[in-house]
């Protein structure tokens, strides 16, 4: 099974500041189609979780463009250019390249 | 897009519940689905995948030969069954359709199912 490990797990951030969010894979997420296939999830109080970011860097429909994804291989990171207070939550990332599809242990995001 | 899930409740360990997920607003047959839980207070974990067709079907190794995936194309409408339930099997059950990206993503989810299993 590929293992995700998220970091850090707990993210204090001020509004309007950026904030970053690292994810690893045990294995390579690069498709040989050129594509990651690296998801990132936020799950807001209260709320079913909703796809942010998909094959690594595409936003999902409706995401704000303050979020994007970058990364490639093994190593991937969620950036926010600048925290609103609705975007407290937990964000999870999550590999759609094989089964069993697999989730980082997700970082909470708080506002300071 | 709309999914709407049901099924949920206490059951006693070694107990059998099915879950229902009912899709519309999209091209149902189009796209592969699956359902993904979350205990209370932790994090996501993914239990089954079913394609459009109904054809293929996979699992987590927690819930194999335990937990059946199935859908009805007529209906508009995705399963789980689930026999010899355990305490660990307590969570949020969310049906989720595919993205159909080429990787697996979850595009849209349900508002979840609550699965208690508790004697």
């Amino acid at each position: 099974d590929i293992v995700m490990t998220q970091s850090p797990l707990s993210l204090p951030v001020t509004p309007g500041e950026p904030a970053s969010i690292s994810c690893r894979s045990s294995q390579s997420l690069l498709h040989s189609n050129g594509y990651n296939y690296l998801d990132w999830y936020l799950r807001k109080p209260g709320q079913s979780p909703h796809l942010l970011i998909y094959l690594g860097s595409r936003r999902a429909s409706g995401v704000p463009d303050r979020f994007s994804g970058s990364g490639s291989g093994t190593d991937f990171t969620l950036k926010i250019s600048r925290v609103e207070a609705e975007d407290v939550g937990i964000y999870y990332c999550m590999q759609g390249l094989q089964t069993p599809i697999t989730f980082g242990q997700g970082t909470r995001l708080e506002i300071k | 897009v709309q999914l709407v899930e049901s099924g949920g409740g206490v059951v006693r360990p070694g107990g059998s519940l099915r879950l229902s997920c009912a899709a519309s607003e999209f091209q149902f047959d189009d796209y592969a689905m699956h359902w993904v839980r979350q205990v209370p207070g932790k994090g996501l974990e993914w239990v089954s995948l079913i394609s459009g067709d109904g054809d293929k079907t996979y699992y987590s190794d927690s819930v194999k030969g335990r937990f059946t995936i199935s859908r009805d194309n007529r209906k508009n409408s995705l399963y789980l069954q689930m026999n010899s339930l355990r305490s660990e099997d307590t969570a949020f059950y969310y049906c989720a359709k595919d993205i159909d990206s080429g990787s697996y993503s979850f595009e849209s989810w349900g508002q979840g199912t609550l699965v208690t299993v508790s004697s």
